[in-house]
């Protein structure tokens, strides 16, 4: 099946700071979307970006299809931005569920 | 707009016996609905795609007898953990769409803790 790869898998910074994080898959994709995990375990919907670029507020997203990855941008850190977030994809040609990355740990210190 | 809710949100039961969670959307009808399961500190797995009015397909390695999964309208799935094993204590996520090429809505999650 498909490979999904997040990097860093960790990754602290200070409040205001910047930061990329991306994913690697291994095959083409009908869909592919970025979460966040809340502490109550909620994944809140970030970005549907099968390709192309989209921004919402301090998160920006981009994914290159014919190069198999995607990154999503984090400007301005806000210790609530702080939790695990997720790429997922649906491998193309089906109408399958969502298989995810192992995520990265976003920690956001004051 | 794209609810999903689940309930109950966490659940106790004793080994053996069985559990029903219930997924719904509750603002648009839903062709397809999936069932995940997350361990501790861990990422989602994919159990099973339902489809309304249609059996369930499920992932490798889930067994469908333990997890019997119902897609009764297009608003509303069930998994139902029979005879239950504290192995099957895990955080469960459902999760819907509208349609192919459309983004997946996610549930708050039931958190299953068998005795």
């Amino acid at each position: 099946g498909i490979q999904v790869e997040q990097s860093p898998p960790d990754l602290i910074l200070q409040e205001g700071a910047n930061s990329t994080l991306r994913c690697n898959f291994s095959d083409s994709v009908n869909n592919l979307q970025w979460f966040h995990q809340n502490p109550w375990g909620q994944l809140i919907n970030l970005f549907y970006i099968p390709s192309g670029t989209k921004q919402n507020g301090r998160l920006s997203a981009t994914t290159v299809a014919t190069e198999r990855y995607s990154l999503l941008y984090i400007s301005s850190s806000q210790t609530t931005d702080s939790g695990v977030y997720f790429c997922a994809v649906v491998p193309g040609g089906g109408a399958d569920g969502l298989t995810f990355g192992k995520g990265t740990h976003l920690i956001i210190q004051p | 707009g794209a609810v999903v809710s689940q309930h109950p949100s966490w659940v106790i039961c004793k080994s053996g016996t069985s559990v029903k969670i219930e997924c719904r959307s509750l603002d648009f009808q839903a062709t397809t609905m999936f069932w995940y399961r997350q361990f501790p500190k861990q990422s989602l797995m994919l159990m099973a795609t339902s489809n309304e009015g249609s059996k369930a397909t499920y992932e490798q390695g889930v067994e469908k007898d333990k997890f019997l999964i119902n897609h009764a309208s297009l608003t509303l799935s069930t998994l139902t953990v029979t005879s239950a094993h504290p192995e099957d204590s895990s955080f469960y996520i459902c999760s819907a769409t509208p349609g192919v090429f459309y983004e997946q809505y996610f549930g708050p999650g039931t958190r299953l803790t068998v005795t």
